[in-house]
């Protein structure tokens, strides 16, 4: 049974650039949730994903963008990166049905920007 | 809103030490409670739960217990080994998961 996968694993970027992380969350999971984890802080909320809506947000501005599809994988966009972004973002996934909190955890895409 | 606040790091301990790390947190309601763990290069992992006031997550000798009245979850583990070196992640779940800043531990031979 496949965990939760990201890609890429790592990847640069220069500042006003747009990228795309992309997540397939655990067998069975509906929902998938993204955050961003500086270097040497905790993993901060950007949001969560369940039926192809956004369900949740944190405080992250506009340019943080998700979207959800059909077979519960997702996307995390970041349009007009700015050298701040730079930071690991993991992609976490759980049952809504099934819920008692747990998330389940990918390695993370560790994004450079330049 | 939900927040975490836990103890800052680093600690570093010899092995057989007693671990403790605090947790305590702010929330509407009846969050779930839960500590992960970071292991150098690698993602995180639940390492113990709590859903409900008085219970007590365990888990690989690490315990925590779920205290209403003060707002706390402390990690506790009687005696530490070199492996259990990694960065612990204290966490609660109301609608969203989040997350404390992170307590590093190295456990010395």
């Amino acid at each position: 049974d496949a965990g939760v996968t990201q890609s890429p694993t790592h990847l640069i970027k220069t500042r006003g650039q747009q990228v795309t992380l992309r997540c397939s969350p655990k067998s069975g999971h509906d929902t998938v949730s993204w955050y961003q984890q500086a270097l040497g802080q905790g993993p901060q909320f950007i949001f969560q994903y369940y039926e192809e809506e956004e369900r949740q947000r944190g405080n992250f501005p506009d340019r943080f963008s998700g979207h959800q599809f059909p077979n519960y994988s997702s996307e995390l966009n970041v349009n007009a990166l700015l050298l701040g972004d730079s930071a690991l973002y993991l992609c976490a996934s759980s049952s809504l049905a099934g819920d008692t909190g747990e998330l389940f955890f990918g390695e993370g895409s560790r994004l450079t920007v330049l | 809103g939900n927040s975490v606040t836990q103890m800052e790091g680093p600690v570093t301990l010899s092995e057989e030490a007693f671990l403790t790390i605090n947790c305590t947190y702010t929330a509407t309601g009846y969050p779930s409670l839960f500590w992960y763990v970071q292991y150098p290069g690698e993602g995180l992992q639940l390492l113990l739960k709590a859903t409900k006031a008085d219970d007590k997550g365990s888990n690989k000798g690490f315990e925590a217990t779920y205290r209403k009245e003060t707002t706390s979850f402390h990690l506790e583990k009687g005696s530490v080994q070199v492996s259990d070196s990694a960065v612990y992640f204290c966490a609660l779940n109301n609608n969203d998961m989040r997350f404390g800043a992170g307590t590093r531990l190295t456990v010395k031979p």
